[in-house]
C-alpha cells in the first residue's frame, strides 16, 4: 500500500459537533482527495487539493471544508456534523506526472453522527 | 458535465462463468479511466488502467471511444473475485458494482 494513513479510523459523534478527519501521506504526491462512500451512491468527491493551500470543491462539498498547509496533510472538517454525514470517508492521492492520475487510497474512516 | 455510469449495482454469477461489468462515460476531451476494486472492508486498489492493455487477475478492459464504454471482463469468474468494483476517472467515479461469485 502507498504511504497513506487516515485518522481516526472510527469515530462516533453527536449532531452539531465539529469533526476533523486527517489524511497523511509520505509519497510527496501533489494531489489529495476526500471522498465519501455510501450505499447506492458509490464514491463521491467532496473536495480535492492540487497543491499546498490550493483546494477546490467536488460534487458533494456542502457542509465540509478542507485545508492543506503541508504537502503531506489534508484535513477534512465538518463544521457542524449532521446525521446525513454518517459515512465512510476515503482519502486518496495522485500525481499526474508520475501515475497518469491513478489514485492511491487510504484505509478509510468510518464516521457515525448520532 | 463529466459522468461515469455503472448501470448494475449487483452482478451475481456462478464460479467459472464469464463476467462483464459495464462502465459508460461522458467526457470532454480524452478520457482517463481506471477500474478499482474494493474487497470486503479494505481500501480501494487499482485494478486496471485505460492506457495499458494488460490483464490483471484475469481481468481486461478496453476503452471503446465509439460506444463511450470501458467494460471490465473476465472469462472465468473465481470466488475470490467477489468485491465492489468502481470505474472512475480523475475526479469522478461510477456508483460501483458489487460482484458476487457463487460457488
Amino acid at each position: 500500500d502507498a504511504g497513506i494513513t487516515q485518522s481516526p479510523r472510527h469515530k462516533v459523534t453527536e449532531t452539531g459537533t465539529p469533526v476533523t478527519l486527517r489524511c497523511h501521506q509520505t509519497e510527496n504526491h501533489r494531489y489529495m482527495y476526500w471522498y465519501r462512500q455510501d450505499p447506492g451512491h458509490g464514491l463521491r468527491l467532496i473536495h480535492y487539493s492540487y497543491g499546498v493551500k490550493d483546494t477546490d470543491k467536488g460534487e458533494v462539498s456542502d457542509g465540509y471544508s478542507v485545508s492543506r498547509s503541508k504537502t503531506e496533510d489534508f484535513l477534512l472538517t465538518l463544521e457542524s456534523a449532521t446525521s446525513s454525514q454518517t459515512s465512510v470517508y476515503f482519502c486518496a492521492i495522485s500525481d499526474p506526472g508520475l501515475n497518469h492520475n491513478e489514485q492511491f487510497f487510504g484505509p478509510g474512516t468510518r464516521l457515525t453522527v448520532l | 458535465a463529466q459522468r461515469v455510469t455503472q448501470p448494475e449495482k449487483l452482478l451475481s454469477v456462478f464460479k467459472g462463468a464469464p463476467v462483464e461489468l459495464k462502465c459508460n462515460y461522458s467526457y470532454s476531451g480524452s478520457p482517463e479511466l481506471f477500474w478499482y476494486v474494493q474487497y470486503s472492508r479494505q481500501r480501494l486498489q487499482l485494478l486496471l488502467r485505460h492506457i495499458s492493455r494488460e490483464s490483471i487477475k484475469g481481468f481486461t478492459a478496453d476503452l471503446n471511444k465509439g460506444e463511450t464504454s470501458f467494460h471490465l471482463k473476465k472469462p472465468f469468474a473465481q470466488e475470490e473475485d467477489s468485491a465492489m468494483y468502481y470505474c472512475g476517472g480523475k475526479l469522478i467515479f461510477g456508483q460501483g458494482t458489487t460482484l458476487q461469485v457463487k460457488p
